[in-house]
C-alpha cells in the first residue's frame, strides 16, 4: 500500500549533533530504497540509496540503514548542517514489478542555531 | 547546464479551465518523468517517457490528464477540464537511464485550481 501523509512529522536538532530520520516502508517485495531530501521550492534531491541485499550503506556524512525484518529504513546525518534543513523522506521500489516507485510522507529536519 | 526547466513556476486557475504544464529535460536525457505532491498523498509518479515514448502512464488519474512529448527537449502535462483537486506541485524530472537514483527534479509547478 501506499503511506499517506497527513501531518508532516518534524525532527529539530541541534547544529553540530547527528540527526536520525526514519521510514517505514510497505511492501516486504520491494528491493531498491532511495532518500531523498527536497529544500523549500525546489524539487527532490537525491542523497543515498541502498538494495535490500544490504543492511547498512555509507555517503559522506550520511549512512542509510535497512531492516527488512520490520521493514524500516533509517538516514543518519552526521554533524548537522544549518544546510541540512529540509524534508527527507525515503522511497521504495520492487524492480520486478515495472519499477513502481513509491515515496514516503517526509519528515521535516529543522536545526537549531 | 542549466537542469530541467519546468514553467510556469506558479498557476492559478478556475475550475474547468485548461491547464498546460511545460517542461525542458536535460540535454541527452533519454527518459523524463511527471510526478504531483501533495500533502495527503505525497510525491506520485504519473507517468514516465523513455526516447519520447509513453513507457508507464499507470498513475495518471483519469482522462482528464494527458501527457505528450513531441520531441527529446520538451514535454508537456495538460489537465482538462481542471478541478481543484488538481491543485498540487507538478514536477518534471529527466534521467540518463531508467535508475531511479540519476533522476534530476525540476523546481516544480505549483498549481492551485479555485
Amino acid at each position: 500500500g501506499e503511506s499517506v501523509g497527513l501531518h508532516l512529522p518534524t525532527l529539530s536538532v541541534q547544529e553540530g549533533d547527528n540527526s536520525i530520520i526514519n521510514c517505514a516502508y510497505s511492501n516486504s517485495a520491494s528491493d531498491y530504497f532511495i532518500w531523498y531530501k527536497q529544500e523549500s521550492g525546489k524539487g527532490p534531491q537525491f542523497i543515498i540509496d541502498i538494495r535490500s541485499n544490504m543492511d547498512k550503506r555509507q555517503g559522506q556524512r550520511v549512512t542509510v540503514l535497512l531492516n527488512k525484518t520490520v521493514k524500516h529504513l533509517s538516514l543518519q546525518i552526521a554533524a548537522t548542517q544549518p544546510g541540512d534543513s529540509a524534508v527527507y523522506f525515503c522511497a521504495e521500489i520492487r524492480h520486478s514489478s515495472a519499477s513502481k516507485i513509491i515515496f514516503g510522507s517526509g519528515t521535516r529536519l529543522s536545526i537549531r542555531p | 547546464d542549466a537542469g530541467v526547466i519546468q514553467s510556469p513556476r506558479h498557476e492559478v486557475t478556475e475550475m474547468g479551465q485548461e491547464v498546460t504544464l511545460r517542461c525542458k529535460p536535460i540535454s541527452g536525457h533519454d527518459y523524463l518523468f511527471w510526478y504531483r505532491q501533495t500533502m495527503m498523498r505525497g510525491l506520485e509518479l504519473l507517468i514516465y517517457f523513455n526516447n519520447n515514448v509513453p513507457i508507464d502512464d499507470s498513475g495518471m488519474p483519469e482522462d482528464r490528464f494527458s501527457a505528450k512529448m513531441p520531441n527529446a527537449s520538451f514535454s508537456t502535462l495538460k489537465i482538462q477540464p481542471s478541478e481543484p483537486r488538481d491543485s498540487a506541485v507538478y514536477f518534471c524530472a529527466s534521467s540518463l537511464d531508467r535508475r531511479e537514483e540519476t533522476q534530476y527534479f525540476g523546481p516544480g509547478t505549483r498549481l492551485l485550481v479555485l
